[in-house]
């Protein structure tokens, strides 16, 4: 079965610092691909970064990069220089594209990001 | 392009009463999907379709019947809303199931089962 976990239910940042989310995922596929979306107070889900299981280098996006570390089946989000705009919930999410689970979007249960002047 | 629209955005039902949550994309997507998001659980799938006239269950499927007679159309019908059902839906597209496609979120419907 495909699994998700988020360990950090709520996380501080001092704006302009870095932040690590952490994301462990659990699946027997050898094709995976790993997401984090960002849910703000509004409630809407915007996709921030995907990471495929057969890339060599993490995945960047202006200031958000993935830690992928395969053999630790770890895929966590790293924050550069935070803003107070980065407050929001923080979703790791998990798809795989073989068997009876194809296509479906696997979720953790989030991290709620909290960013301070 | 719309993007994945979602109508209502918000609904309060009784027990036992029906409705169904629509849901559209104007991207061509084959891939759709529901998710219901409770409070410290994530989102979970609920139903999803591959293609027009396709259809699969998710993982919280009961209570809920999904079709899919066009490519552009979702729509998830709860037959007898229950208090349990009280939660925030989202509809979400993929150009596939390719695991490299991201999925595009609606911006959801709250639902309230009183």
């Amino acid at each position: 079965a495909q699994k998700i976990t988020q360990t950090q239910p709520g996380m501080f940042v001092q704006e302009k610092e870095a932040v690590t989310l952490d994301c462990t995922y659990d699946t027997s596929d050898p094709s995976y691909g790993l997401f984090w979306y960002k849910q703000p107070s509004s409630g809407e889900m915007i996709f921030l970064i995907y990471q495929g299981s057969y890339d060599q280098q993490n995945a960047t996006e202006g200031r958000y990069s993935l830690n992928f570390q395969k053999a630790r089946k770890s895929a966590n989000l790293v924050i550069s220089a935070s803003q107070l705009g980065d407050s929001a919930m923080y979703f790791c999410a998990m798809r795989t594209d073989r068997g009876s689970t194809l296509g479906r979007l696997y979720f953790g249960r989030g991290t709620q990001l909290t960013v301070w002047p | 392009n719309a993007g994945v629209t979602q109508t209502p955005k918000f609904q309060v039902l009784k027990t036992g009463q029906s409705m169904t949550l629509q849901c559209a994309q104007d991207m061509n997507h084959e891939y759709m999907s529901w998710y219901r998001q409770d409070p410290g659980m994530g989102l979970r799938l609920i139903h999803y379709s591959v293609g027009a006239g396709i259809t699969d269950q998710g993982e919280v499927p009961n209570g809920y019947n999904v079709s899919r007679s066009t490519t552009e159309d979702f729509p998830l019908r709860l037959l007898s809303a229950a208090p349990s059902q009280t939660s925030v839906y989202f509809c979400a597209s993929s150009y596939s199931s390719r695991n490299e496609n991201e999925q595009f979120f609606g911006p959801g419907t709250r639902l309230t089962v009183l």
